[in-house]
C-alpha cells in the first residue's frame, strides 16, 4: 500500500502557480519524499526529491515542512504541457518505491 | 546512453499463449523493476532486482508469472500461460543506488500488452 494521501485531482489554467499537497503522517526517518509526472502513455519521470527543508530545481519547488508529514510540490506557471498524473512517494534506499493514484493535474486554457 | 528499452512495445495475443517481455536498462544501473499499470488498479511494482539478484517477488499476481535477469543488461518477464486479466501497460525501470538521495528511478516508454 502507498504511504502517502494525495488529492485525485486538481484543475488549473495556465500561468498560474499549483501547488500539490501530499501527507504522510507515517513517515519514516529513513524515508525520502521523491515525486514523480507521469504523461498518457509513458512512463513516470522523476520530478524532484528532498528530505527536508526547501528543494528547488528548474521543473519545481518542493516544500518540506519540519515535522515531515506533509510535503507540497510547486509548479510555477503552469503551461498546458504539464498536464499529467503528478505521484508523490516515499522512498528509502535499497528499496522500490510504491506508487498510489497521483494527482490527476488538468490545465486549460 | 539510449535510456532504458522495452520491446515490444505492444502486443496483441491470444487466451493461454506465452508472452515475453524484454528490457535493457541503462548501462551501469544496478536496479532493475518490473511495474504494471491498469486503469482500476494503477502502477503495481512487480519485483525487482538488485546486481542481477531478485529482491522481492511478492508483487507477482501468480504463478504463471516470471521474471528473470541473466545479466546486467537484460532482463524478461514471461506470462504462461496469459490471460485477459493480464492486459496492461508493463514498465521496467533502472536505477543507480549510488545516486545522492535515493536514485532516480528511469523508466522505458513501456510495453501495451492485450490478451484477448
Amino acid at each position: 500500500l502507498a504511504k502517502t494521501t494525495q488529492p485525485i485531482s486538481m484543475d488549473s489554467y495556465e500561468g498560474q502557480e499549483v501547488n500539490i499537497t501530499c501527507s504522510h503522517n507515517n513517515i519514516a526517518t529513513n524515508d525520502y519524499i521523491t515525486w514523480y509526472q507521469q504523461f498518457p502513455s509513458q512512463g513516470p519521470r522523476f520530478i524532484i526529491q528532498g528530505y527536508k527543508t526547501k528543494v528547488t530545481n528548474e521543473v519545481a519547488s518542493l516544500f518540506i515542512p519540519a515535522d515531515r508529514k506533509s510535503s507540497t510540490l510547486s509548479l510555477p506557471r503552469v503551461s498546458l504541457s504539464d498536464t499529467a498524473v503528478y505521484y508523490c512517494l516515499l522512498n528509502q534506499a535499497g528499496t522500490a518505491l510504491i506508487f498510489g493514484k497521483g494527482t490527476t493535474l488538468s490545465v486549460s486554457s | 546512453d539510449a535510456g532504458v528499452i522495452q520491446s515490444p512495445r505492444h502486443e496483441v495475443t491470444e487466451m493461454g499463449q506465452e508472452v515475453t517481455l524484454r528490457c535493457k536498462p541503462i548501462s551501469g544501473h544496478d536496479y532493475l523493476f518490473w511495474y504494471r499499470q491498469t486503469m482500476m488498479r494503477g502502477l503495481e511494482l512487480l519485483i525487482y532486482f538488485n546486481n542481477n539478484v531478485p529482491i522481492d517477488d511478492s508483487g507477482m499476481p501468480e504463478d504463471r508469472f516470471s521474471a528473470k535477469m541473466p545479466n546486467a543488461s537484460f532482463s524478461t518477464l514471461k506470462i504462461q500461460p496469459s490471460e485477459p486479466r493480464d492486459s496492461a501497460v508493463y514498465f521496467c525501470a533502472s536505477s543507480f543506488s549510488r545516486t545522492p538521495g535515493t536514485g532516480e528511478l528511469f523508466f522505458g516508454e513501456g510495453s501495451r500488452l492485450t490478451v484477448l
